[in-house]
């Protein structure tokens, strides 16, 4: 099936400071979605992105489909950015076209 | 999009018991995803369950340890059966409208 690796596994960010997630997939995708998942574990859709760039207030997304890698940009952190943030694709040429698969995430703190 | 509750959002359950979580959508799904979030890991797909038909399971997952029923096209549950202490992650149904949404999700801890 598909995989799907992202980096860095952890980022410890001062207030106010950007910073850039990565996410790559081993497969062509008809579906990327970014989410970020809170401390009581429910997971907050941010970007549905199978291609292209997509914003949405202080975060932004940007997906080249063709070279298999997807970012998150988070501007000016908040500690309520805290969390862990997934990048989860579906597609492949072997696997469900439906169900997906998610990175194993990106471990965010933001300290005050 | 889609609205998904689902409960018990926590629970704390004896080893040997089961536990049944239930996901309720907004709207009519064909299919509905259960996953699994052990601690500290990612999540993974245990199984999707089809309105009339059985539930496909994934690799590492069974139905007599994960029954799953799917009665109508807004409704399915999941049963964590004969819990172990190696059971306690967190559960979470999925539905895709266009794109994915979950449920809040279900932190099952076994004792």
């Amino acid at each position: 099936g598909i995989q799907v690796e992202q980096s860095p596994p952890d980022l410890i960010l001062q207030e106010g400071a950007n910073s850039t997630l990565r996410c790559n997939f081993s497969d062509s995708v008809n579906n990327l979605q970014w989410f970020h998942q809170n401390p009581w574990g429910q997971l907050i859709n941010l970007f549905y992105i199978p291609s292209g760039t997509k914003q949405n207030g202080r975060l932004s997304a940007t997906t080249v489909a063709t070279e298999r890698y997807s970012l998150l940009y988070i501007s000016s952190s908040q500690t309520t950015d805290s969390g862990v943030y997934f990048c989860a694709v579906s597609g492949g040429s072997s696997g469900s076209a439906r169900q997906l698969t998610f990175g194993s995430g990106t471990q965010l703190t933001v300290l005050p | 999009s889609a609205v998904i509750s689902q409960k018990p959002s926590r629970d704390i359950c004896q080893r040997g018991t089961s536990l049944t979580i239930q996901c309720q959508v907004d709207s009519q799904v064909t299919m509905m995803f259960w996953y699994r979030q052990q601690p500290g890991q990612s999540l993974t797909l245990i199984a999707t369950a089809n309105q009339g038909s059985e539930a496909t399971y994934e690799s590492g997952f069974v139905i007599d340890k994960f029954p799953i029923s799917r009665p109508n096209l807004t409704f399915s549950t999941l049963t964590v059966s004969n819990m172990s202490p190696e059971d306690s992650s967190i559960y979470l149904c999925s539905v895709e409208v266009a794109e994915a949404f979950f449920g809040q999700g279900t932190r099952l801890t076994v004792v």
